[in-house]
């Protein structure tokens, strides 16, 4: 999920176990999310990506799902695996008149635990 | 293959002076954007630019400049550091027109400003 303390929010998984990483986004006229991997010391990453016209959309072990009525969008992860510990950005773009500007969540620390 | 770089990828200054973060990019993308990043504040926007001698203020603009003189680089300059812009920086770029909002980030550049 999102904050605004100072801390991430940490969730921990066993690996092998299904993650799912949550994240509320604010404006009911974004009309496209990404979710990002941020690797420590790294530059985030593209993971998946959904268009408001959907509500799931399957990658490689990843599905977001997305739900407009709560403006809620969620990022699951199959079988999670040690190299998937990192932090995950949600990000929402405010269409048609928000141009090509991304608004990011503060992210959400995943811990996969052996 | 295509990439996006910065430069430098550390640098220490001192309150008061001007410093300057290149990005440089090879996708050709019109857009280019500028984020910091700190804990507790996800990704904000600092500055973008949608095309060559476009440029527009982002949510966290003060302090900050850039210029595109063309497409592959937007210089990101600080006027005169403060100790409030001790952060990462982030570079990015993406394709310009709808349904094409996917930023590739570069891999950041950590500025301490003492």
């Amino acid at each position: 999920g999102e904050s605004v303390g100072l801390h991430l929010p940490t969730l921990s998984v066993q690996e092998g176990d299904n993650s799912i990483i949550n994240c509320a986004y604010s404006n009911s006229a974004s009309d496209y999310f990404i979710w990002y991997k941020q690797e420590s010391g790294k530059g985030p990453q593209f993971i998946i990506d959904i268009r408001s016209n959907m509500d799931k959309r399957q990658g490689q072990r990843v599905t977001v799902l997305l739900n407009k009525t709560v403006k809620h969008l969620s990022l699951q992860i199959a079988a999670t695996q040690p190299g998937d510990s990192a932090v995950y950005f949600c990000a929402e773009n405010i269409g048609p008149g928000g141009g090509n500007k991304l608004t990011f969540g503060t992210g959400t620390q995943l811990k996969v635990e052996l | 293959d295509a990439e996006i770089t910065q430069s430098p990828r550390h640098k220490i200054t001192e309150t008061g002076r001007q410093v300057t973060l290149a990005c440089h990019q090879t996708w050709n993308h019109n857009n280019m954007f500028w984020y910091r990043q700190d804990l507790g504040h996800g990704l904000r926007l600092i500055h973008y630019s949608y095309g060559v001698h476009d440029t527009n203020k982002g949510e966290v603009s003060d302090g900050y400049s850039v210029s595109r003189s063309n497409t592959e680089d937007l210089p990101l300059t600080l006027e005169s550091a403060a100790s409030s812009q001790t952060s990462v920086y982030f570079c990015a770029s993406s394709e310009s027109g709808t349904g094409k909002s996917r930023l590739f980030f570069g891999e950041g550049s950590r500025l301490t400003v003492l």
